[in-house]
């Protein structure tokens, strides 16, 4: 089962910032926190990972709570693009760890 | 930017008969991976591969499925004796293994038994 704990549904005005939560309250030391998304049947796209450093690349930023119980995935700018299904994913950081993933929270980005 | 490819993107193929679903991993990856997610359910995982053998398989990956890296570039999935309940699509992923980094993953093939 999943580790992790997302809204299943949320919704965004276009050019807003989206801000998708998660919570993996379990989380162990060794465990890093990944996203990514679905874009109707393609393959999930990787958007940005973590240990316990808030991240930040071009497509997303990634800010996660001291206690690493919670995590924020924000989308800075959304478009009609981003429109999605988002999964946070907790996973070991070494070797061949599988990806475990939930149900994720259905972005939906309104004109 | 570097990619992982799967061909075909649709197969369909006869219940009974045997599929081979191909992956080229981005090339300096070392760990490769299978998923499959059937029409309007989950991601799941089927099996990882690493240093030419299987680290880690799901339950669904039985004695049907079977996969092998024939060459250095190929990451290929075998389904002997195809069921209905096969038809899903089917995502090869690789990474480079070290330090978190993460896993990117193919467009899918569209399986379909018929």
């Amino acid at each position: 089962d999943a580790k992790t704990t997302q809204p299943p549904s949320m919704d965004c005005a276009e050019g807003r910032a989206a801000n998708l939560p998660c919570n993996h309250s379990t989380i162990s030391g060794n465990e890093y926190v990944y996203w990514y998304r679905q874009i109707h049947s393609q393959g999930p796209q990787y958007i940005i990972h973590g240990l316990k450093n808030n991240e930040t690349n071009e497509m997303a930023s990634l800010i996660i709570t001291e206690d690493r119980k919670s995590s924020t995935l924000i989308l800075p700018h959304a478009t009609l693009r981003d429109t999605a299904v988002y999964y946070c994913i907790v996973r070991e950081y070494q070797g061949a760890q599988k990806l475990v993933f939930g149900q994720g929270t259905r972005l939906t980005i309104n004109p | 930017e570097p990619e992982v490819t799967q061909t075909p993107s649709h197969q369909v193929t006869q219940m009974g008969q045997e599929v081979i679903l191909r992956c080229v991993p981005i090339s300096n990856h070392l760990y490769f991976y299978w998923y499959r997610q059937i029409l309007g359910q989950k991601v799941e995982f089927l099996v990882s591969f690493y240093n030419n053998e299987i680290s880690e398989k799901s339950e669904i990956f039985d004695d049907q499925f079977s996969v092998e890296r024939p060459d250095g570039s190929n990451f290929t999935l075998k389904i002997r004796s195809t069921k209905l309940e096969d038809s899903a699509m089917y995502f090869c992923a690789s990474s480079a293994g070290q330090g978190g980094q993460p896993q990117h993953f193919g467009d899918g093939t569209r399986l379909s038994i018929l």
